[in-house]
């Protein structure tokens, strides 16, 4: 199965609002990436966090990760309609095995 | 830099039909990865190559699934023959080292439809 499990499936949001999603993952990690795709696209990397971070920033992206939980979540800020897009997460686990992305999360972003 | 690329973008077949798909990595890059990625769903590993060689090919249907990568550098993707259930976005990827720490750069995909 999976490692990586996104929630929601899918969010819909205006314009200029916060969208959270999450992601849970089942055994311990050397990191957890997050990458975005649009529809018809290949994966964009957006952000790396390592299991010794907590939080990390990129622009208006926030991610944070709770390895207590096994829980990571990526916040996009003052959203924007080009955010429409589908995002992933994906696990690298702590025996340097291969990564292993979740089902994703669909972003609409209403202009 | 120029972006991983791939083709064809789409490619329809019918089932029991033969079929293959071409990735260039980004120059320099000595990992490249094969995903399969049905949709709704997130993308599956099929094989990783560090250089010419396989480092995973676990998750691949070696009984109609074939991959190669001669000189280290593009890489092709056979299916032989197809079935329905093949229908997908088959995504390639690659990354400048073998590295738990970087990230990997993906082609646009190829679609088969598989009618």
């Amino acid at each position: 199965s999976q490692q990586g499990e996104e929630d929601p499936q899918a969010l819909s949001i205006q314009e200029g609002e916060n969208a959270t999603m999450n992601c849970s993952y089942k055994t311990s990690i050397n990191n957890l990436q997050w990458y975005r795709q649009n529809s018809g696209r290949g994966l964009v990397h957006l952000i790396l966090i390592r299991s010794n971070e907590r939080e990390k920033h990129s622009g208006r992206l926030r991610v944070t990760l709770d390895t207590s939980k096994k829980s990571s979540s990526l916040l996009i800020t003052a959203s924007r309609a080009a955010d429409t897009a589908s995002y992933f997460c994906a696990t690298v686990p702590s025996n340097a095995g291969k990564s292993t992305f979740g089902d994703g999360t669909t972003l609409t972003v209403k202009p | 830099e120029a972006g991983v690329a791939q083709s064809p973008r789409y490619k329809i077949i019918e089932k029991r039909q033969s079929v293959a798909f071409w990735c260039n990595p980004i120059s320099g890059h000595a990992t490249l990865y094969w995903y399969q990625q049905i949709l709704g769903q997130g993308p599956k590993l099929l094989i990783q190559f560090q250089n010419n060689g396989v480092v995973d090919d676990s998750q691949l249907p070696k009984d109609r699934f074939s991959a190669e990568r001669l000189k280290g550098v593009d890489s092709t993707l056979k299916i032989q023959p197809a079935k329905l259930e093949d229908s997908a976005v088959y995504l390639c990827a690659s990354s400048f080292i073998r590295g738990i720490n970087t990230e990997a750069f993906f082609g646009q995909g190829t679609r088969l439809t598989v009618v």
